[in-house]
């Protein structure tokens, strides 16, 4: 059974910290998705990372997946309010053709 | 806005009883997912149909039931409701038939709160 773990699975810091939440599954994965949720809303996807040791940069966002294609990283730099909300990461399994979702990370940022 | 549009937005009901949840999906997919998600949670994934037809089933119970009809709107049904079946329901679309692949476009939820 593939599974995705997501870390940590809280996080609370001021306004203009940096931060990182991983994405870490034992199980291969063709392709990598992260989505933000805020509160009341559906998920939005932020990037997807399909190639292993790929970095993606989105305005303050950072993403990277890994060599190995098992795990992602998502960097925060200079966090702001509007960064609030769970973060959610979904693997593309080889075998089959449903999404892996984790378990997000929920995220606030203090003014 | 997503495109994907789920009614009702709310909805109270009692143990015991049957609700339907309805979405329609952005104009052109032919895919639908249907996820609960409780309080604070990450997603689950119940069911998704591509045309018309299953394609795969996540952790549905039995008591729940979903369609796709012919203008590729969705249905989903819960019956025999539980305390423990009060989530958020979200329905997601996307172009392709393996969606796993490709960006899923979600709704904004059905919340469900049973008595």
């Amino acid at each position: 059974t593939q599974l995705l773990e997501q870390s940590p699975q809280f996080l609370s810091i001021q306004e203009g910290e940096n931060l990182t939440v991983y994405c870490n599954s034992s199980s291969v994965f063709s392709s990598l998705q992260w989505y933000r949720q805020e509160p009341g809303e559906g998920p939005v996807l932020l990037v997807t990372v399909v190639t292993g040791g790929e970095v993606k940069k989105l305005k303050r966002l950072t993403f990277q997946f890994g060599d190995a294609r098992k795990d992602s990283s998502l960097h925060i730099t200079a966090a702001q309010p509007g960064d609030t909300g769970l973060y959610l990461c979904a693997g593309a399994g080889y075998s089959n053709y449903q999404l892996i979702w984790g378990a997000g990370t929920k995220l606030i940022i203090k003014p | 806005d997503s495109g994907v549009t789920q009614t009702p937005k709310h909805l109270i009901t009692a143990t015991g009883q049957r609700v339907t949840l309805r979405c329609s999906p952005r104009s052109g997919d032919l895919s639908v997912y249907w996820y609960q998600q409780s309080l604070d949670q990450g997603l689950q994934f119940l069911i998704h149909y591509y045309n018309g037809e299953e394609r795969a089933k996540g952790n549905i119970l039995e008591r729940f039931s979903a369609q796709q009809f012919p203008d590729l709107h969705s249905e989903l049904n819960l019956s025999s409701l539980e305390l423990g079946d009060s989530a958020l329901y979200f329905c997601a679309s996307s172009v392709e038939g393996q969606g796993a692949s490709g960006e899923l476009f979600f709704g904004e939820g059905s919340r469900l709160t049973v008595l």
